[in-house]
């Protein structure tokens, strides 16, 4: 299985900042990598799929880079709805691996 | 619009076989790149990948997990059901099942149902 490690854990960040949550793949996924949003009580929300095209919907302050084993999702301005706690997926094999996840907090 | 939503049992007795149903509308399970997916969550936890069952009626199972899963799907009823084995303590958990999509070769959880909390205990 590929295993996917976020960095942070969790952090403490002010409405305004600009925060960066990074996600290492064990092997390569190409550019196989979404990025989801959960917030207390609620299902995921994709945010990102292949790594940097955006979901319909989604804010453009979310953004994604990166491709083969390093990722990253980047809020640009964070807002105070956007406190919750952030996921990376590969896709790239059969099981789709989640990231332990990276909790954003006030 | 798409929707879909779990149901099963809430309460499962140690030894038991859990059995859960996704209910779609919106999506159709016939189409060339869709799959459903089941994901759960134990309180606090991350996120686990269960089980997938696809379009052309493949299936996968988390390899940790496979002896004890089957996932099948009925099209006419909009249906995708999870039955999973020898349930433990360890299995309580809030049950998702997803929409799989492939869009330009690559594959994403796009729809999310609200989720069901499994509780094991005697």
């Amino acid at each position: 299985d590929i295993q996917m490690t976020q960095s942070p854990s969790s952090l403490s960040a002010s409405v305004g900042d600009r925060v960066t949550i990074t996600c290492r793949a064990s092997q390569s996924v190409n550019d196989r990598l979404n990025w989801y949003q959960q917030k207390a009580g609620k299902a995921p929300n994709l945010l990102i799929y292949a790594a940097s095209s955006l979901q319909s919907g989604v804010p453009p302050r979310f953004s994604g880079s990166g491709s083969g084993t390093d990722f990253t999702l980047t809020i640009s301005s964070l807002q105070p709805e956007d406190f919750a706690i952030y996921y990376c997926q590969q896709s790239y094999t059969t099981p789709p691996t989640f990231g332990q996840g990276t909790k954003v907090e006030i | 619009q798409i929707t879909l939503k779990e149901s099963g049992p809430t309460l499962v007795k140690p030894t038991q076989t859990l059995t859960l149903t996704c209910t779609f509308s919106g999506l159709s399970l016939n189409r060339n790149g869709v799959g459903v997916g089941w994901i759960r969550q134990p309180p606090g936890k991350a996120l686990e990948w269960l089980a997938l069952i696809y379009w052309d009626d493949d299936k996968r199972y988390n390899p940790s997990l496979w002896s004890r899963l089957s996932i099948t799907k009925d099209t006419s009823r909009n249906q995708v059901v999870l039955t999973m084995t020898n349930m433990g303590p360890v299995d309580t958990a809030t049950y998702y099942c997803a929409r799989y999509l492939r869009y330009s070769g690559n594959w994403y959880f796009d729809r999310w149902g609200q989720g069901t909390l499994v509780t094991v205990s005697s």
